[in-house]
């Protein structure tokens, strides 16, 4: 296993639920990732921070709200969902902000929106 | 947007048999970087290659990169079942910020005892 830890590791909530998704990093990197990724379809960035800012936010719908306390916690705050949303939400975190850092994978929190 | 593109979608072989993915994109790069996933867990690193490397090897892993072709390759030989996955290539545009990773659709590699 990485030093990515994520929990839930699997949730499901209705359409009117609030729930959060936690995401820790073990290994003192300054940058941190949520990912979505659908089936049949390529993992798609959601957000980015870098020592706690966010630094990318990739047209995501307003019902997925990102928290960033420390360069070590990410949270993925979710409500209103719809089923469309139902998905691997998957926590990352490198080194530094680039591409030429490897990114570390937490194991995902498997979603299910009814 | 997504920039890799993964070649073949789906690879079957058998045990000792050697893999190839391959994988294309679009515009300039810095970096590729190949990834693995197992069923429902998250991607684990296996590899990264500049844009001014044509040749890399780590274990039974050996990844080539054609800028002018703009395409990778991922060769696994000598295959065993714990390689069933799947594997993505990911890209950073050359133009950007350089951090944002494009990730492919992915090639599910199942390797039969």
């Amino acid at each position: 296993e990485t030093g990515v830890t994520q929990t839930p590791r699997h949730l499901v909530m209705g359409m009117t639920n609030k729930k959060s998704l936690k995401c820790e990093q073990h290994l003192g990197h300054n940058a941190m990732y949520w990912y979505k990724q659908s089936a049949k379809k390529p993992l798609e960035l959601m957000f980015v921070y870098s020592l706690e800012e966010r630094v990318e936010n990739n047209s995501v719908p307003s019902r997925f709200s990102p928290e960033c306390p420390n360069s070590s916690h990410l949270f993925l705050h979710l409500h209103t969902l719809q089923p469309e949303d139902s998905a691997l939400y998957l926590c990352a975190s490198s080194p530094g902000l680039a591409g030429v850092y490897e990114q570390y994978f937490g194991p995902g929190t498997r979603l299910t929106v009814t | 947007s997504q920039q890799g593109e993964e070649d073949p979608q789906a690879l079957s072989i058998q045990e000792g048999e050697n893999a190839t993915m391959n994988c294309s994109y679009k515009t300039s790069i810095n970096n590729l970087q190949w990834y693995r996933q197992n069923s429902g867990r998250g991607l684990v690193h296996l590899i990264l290659i500049r844009s001014n490397e044509r040749e890399k090897h780590s274990g039974r892993l050996r990844v080539t990169l054609d800028t002018s072709k703009k395409s990778s390759s991922l060769l696994i030989t000598a295959s065993r079942a714990a390689d069933t996955a799947s594997y993505f290539c990911a890209t950073d545009a050359a133009s950007s910020s350089g951090y944002a990773l494009n990730f492919g659709k992915g090639t599910s590699l199942l390797v039969t005892p």
